[in-house]
C-alpha cells in the first residue's frame, strides 16, 4: 500500500498523560498536513509543513501541542498533559507539489487515529 | 474568517433517485472548492474540485458539481444514486494558500 499510513489507528489514555501519532505520507509527497475530526464535524486544519519546515499553524493548537516533520519525510504530533477535550479523529494528508498553486495540489489523507482520553 | 456550510446533515434516498447535497460557503474572493467523499471504514478522497473554467464539474462515480459565484454555492448532484453511494461527503473551501477548511458533512443512506 502506497497512501498515506497512520499509527496507530487507535489510542485510548488517561488524561495527563502524553501521546505522540506518526504519519507517513506518500514518499514522493512534500507537504503534509493534520487535521483534527470531532464527531459531527469535517476535519479542522491543524498544520501544515512543506518538507520540514512548518510553514502554518492553526490557533486550534495549544501549547501542548507539536509536531515535527523531521528530514521533510514521516511527522510526529504529540499533544502533552491530554485533556478529554483532546478526544477527536486525528487525520493526516499529504500532497504533492507539482502544482504552483499549493490548493491546486489533491491531498491524499491517512486512515486517521482515534483519541480517546478518559 | 471563511466558513462552509452543509445544508442537510442527514440524507436517506432510495436507489435511482436523484441527489442534491448543498453547500455554501463564505469569502468574497477567488476560491477553490473541493468535495470529499468517505465510505464505510475507508479514507477521506477526493471526489471532484474546481479551481476556474466551466463553473459544471465532474467528478468520479457519476458525480457532478455547479459553482454558481453568485450565491455563493458548490452543490454536489448525482442523477442516479446507488446503495454504493453511501457514505458521508464533505464540501471543503480554499482560498489560496494552506489552509482548507471542511464543511461539517453530510451522511448519505441509500436504500437498496
Amino acid at each position: 500500500d502506497t497512501g498515506v499510513s497512520q499509527d496507530p489507528r487507535h489510542k485510548i489514555t488517561k488524561r495527563g498523560q502524553n501521546v505522540t501519532f506518526r504519519c507517513d505520507p506518500i514518499s514522493e509527497h512534500n507537504r503534509l498536513y493534520w487535521y483534527r475530526q470531532t464527531l459531527g464535524q469535517g476535519p479542522e486544519f491543524l498544520t501544515y509543513f512543506q518538507n520540514e519546515a512548518q510553514l502554518e499553524k492553526s490557533r486550534l493548537l495549544s501549547d501542548r501541542f507539536s509536531a515535527e516533520r523531521p528530514k521533510g519525510s514521516f511527522s510526529t504530533l504529540e499533544i502533552q498533559r491530554t485533556e478529554q477535550g483532546d478526544s477527536a479523529m486525528y487525520l493526516c494528508a499529504s500532497s504533492s507539489g507539482l502544482a504552483v498553486m499549493i490548493s491546486y495540489n489533491e491531498q491524499f489523507f491517512g486512515p486517521g487515529t482515534r483519541l480517546t482520553v478518559l | 474568517a471563511q466558513s462552509v456550510s452543509q445544508h442537510n446533515h442527514h440524507v436517506i434516498l432510495s436507489e435511482a433517485a436523484s441527489l442534491e447535497l448543498g453547500c455554501n460557503y463564505s469569502y468574497g474572493g477567488t476560491v477553490n472548492l473541493f468535495w470529499y467523499v468517505q465510505y464505510p471504514g475507508q479514507h477521506l478522497q477526493l471526489l471532484l474540485k474546481y479551481f476556474s473554467g466551466d463553473p459544471l464539474v465532474k467528478g468520479i462515480k457519476g458525480f457532478e458539481a455547479e459553482f454558481i459565484k453568485s450565491k455563493f454555492s458548490f452543490n454536489l448532484r448525482k442523477p442516479s444514486v446507488q446503495w454504493s453511494d453511501t457514505a458521508e461527503y464533505f464540501c471543503a473551501v480554499n482560498a489560496g494558500g494552506f489552509k482548507t477548511i471542511f464543511g461539517a458533512g453530510t451522511r448519505l443512506f441509500v436504500k437498496a
